[in-house]
């Protein structure tokens, strides 16, 4: 099914290495996402983005770093100086004030 | 600050009893307020939201501005709710959300 995509399912990385999510929407949305979540601790959102060429912070941004250079993507990059990167990974997106719309997901881990 | 509580982390009920999952929030406007439900194996998806007022397999949620609460509600659960639910809020003309820390619904036979 369209919508919105994530890649990949599952990422395996060494320690201290970079790794980039995918995230692709084809629902014509302005705005993204991207929320870790882990046991316990809901959605946390790490980045969003409004528009093209434009993001903000979220809650827990450090250690990630974001691109938003086309409206259908939104990859967010996890760098070797978040602490604790283990986790699942939802990318989602929406229009102003309405419903959001979540990708599968993709779980990392970091060994 | 803006913030969604969601008080239990599990709750356990038998099937065919009525079900309450509780949400709070504190926001100073007007919020758009959501329920989400990621079932088994599947994304997470919506599920209701206040201003629609409607029924979605059975749950309703109502607004109670006064008390600052959505409770979501369900007078007979089924097996087939069991999941993770999180409230959600928004504002009109934003895009930011925030999300309560969910409540797990076991529904047993």
């Amino acid at each position: 099914d369209g919508g919105i995509t994530q890649s990949p399912k599952y990422l395996f990385r060494k320690e201290g290495q970079n790794v980039t999510l995918s995230c692709e929407q084809n629902l014509n949305h302005d705005a993204m996402y991207w929320y870790r979540q882990d046991p316990g601790q809901g959605l946390r959102l790490i980045y969003y983005s409004q528009i093209v060429n434009d993001f903000q912070k979220g809650d827990i941004a450090e250690g990630y770093s974001v691109s938003r250079e086309k409206k259908e993507s939104f990859p967010l990059t996890v760098t070797s100086a978040q602490k604790n990167p283990t986790a699942f990974y939802l990318c989602a997106s929406s229009t102003s004030g309405s419903e959001q719309y979540f990708g599968p997901g993709t779980r990392l881990t970091v060994t | 600050a803006q913030r969604v509580t969601q008080p239990e982390k599990l709750l356990s009920v038998f099937k065919g009893a009525p079900v309450e999952l509780k949400c709070n929030y504190s926001y100073s406007g007007s919020p758009e307020l959501f329920w989400y439900v990621q079932y088994s194996r599947q994304r997470l998806q919506l599920l209701l939201r206040h201003i629609s007022r409607e029924s979605i397999k059975g749950f309703t949620a109502d607004l109670n501005k006064g008390e600052t609460s959505f409770h979501l509600k369900k007078p007979f659960a089924q097996e087939e709710d069991s999941a993770m639910y999180y409230c959600a809020l928004t504002t009109s003309g934003t895009y930011k959300y925030i999300f309560g820390t969910g409540t797990r619904l076991k529904v047993l036979a």
